[in-house]
């Protein structure tokens, strides 16, 4: 058990539809990332936040969109949901404070099927 | 562009074999490089190498980076049927903001 959670564990929904992904960091990590694994793209990037702050963008599309919040729990929200959405979406927190041995700890993630 | 391109794709074993993933990398910045390991669902972390530790060990797994060759290996040795799994590489790349890139993984398949 990593100390990441997320929820929730599954999640089936119709295009067109909106969900919301929820992630929990590890006691005193300050940063959280997203991620998307999908069959054919591997594990890609979407966006990283650090203390509510956002600090980097990956892959994400405009129809998606997170946040931060003063706990430090985030939440991802994707809009206008298609079938190639349907993937595993992974948050990840670390510590973050610039060390080169920073590490990312993954959760147990959120599968996300688009009908 | 940056790419993480791991090999090979996928391999079967017999147990008490051993087995070497390799991990090759053409990224700017260059941090660090992670090994992890998934299973049935999230990667669960195995190493870190940077520059200034360029080698780590834990049990049977055993990891080397080198530098100049842009490259990693991960080593298994007396292969049990729990290493079972997707092998991930990926690369920090992201200077202060710690981005990752992963490569697509080898999957592991340890016979008894």
């Amino acid at each position: 058990d990593s100390g990441v959670t997320q929820t929730p564990k599954h999640l089936i929904t119709a295009t067109g539809q909106r969900v919301t992904l929820r992630c929990s960091p590890r006691s005193g990590d300050l940063s959280v990332y997203w991620y998307q694994q999908s069959l054919d793209q591997g594990l890609q990037f979407l966006i990283q936040y650090y203390n509510g702050e956002e600090r980097a963008k990956g892959n994400i599309l405009e129809r998606f969109s997170a946040q931060q919040f003063p706990d430090l729990h985030s939440e991802l929200n994707l809009s206008s949901l298609e079938l190639g959405d349907s993937a595993l979406y992974f948050c990840a927190s670390s510590v973050a404070r610039g060390q080169v041995t920073d590490t990312q700890y993954f959760g147990p993630g959120t599968r996300l099927t688009v009908l | 562009e940056d790419k993480v391109v791991q090999s090979p794709l996928s391999l079967v074993v017999h147990e008490g074999d051993t087995v070497t993933l390799n991990c090759s990398y053409e990224v700017t910045n260059f941090r660090s490089l992670l090994w992890y390991k998934q299973e049935k669902k999230a990667p669960t972390f195995l190493f870190m190498l940077t520059s200034s530790g360029i080698e780590k060990k834990s049990g049977r797994l055993s990891s080397i980076l080198d530098k100049k060759e842009l490259s990693s290996i991960l080593n298994i040795t007396a292969t049990q049927t729990g290493d079972s799994a997707i092998y991930l590489c990926a690369v920090n790349y992201g200077g202060a903001t710690n981005k990752l890139i992963f490569g697509t993984g080898t999957l592991l398949a340890v016979q008894p």
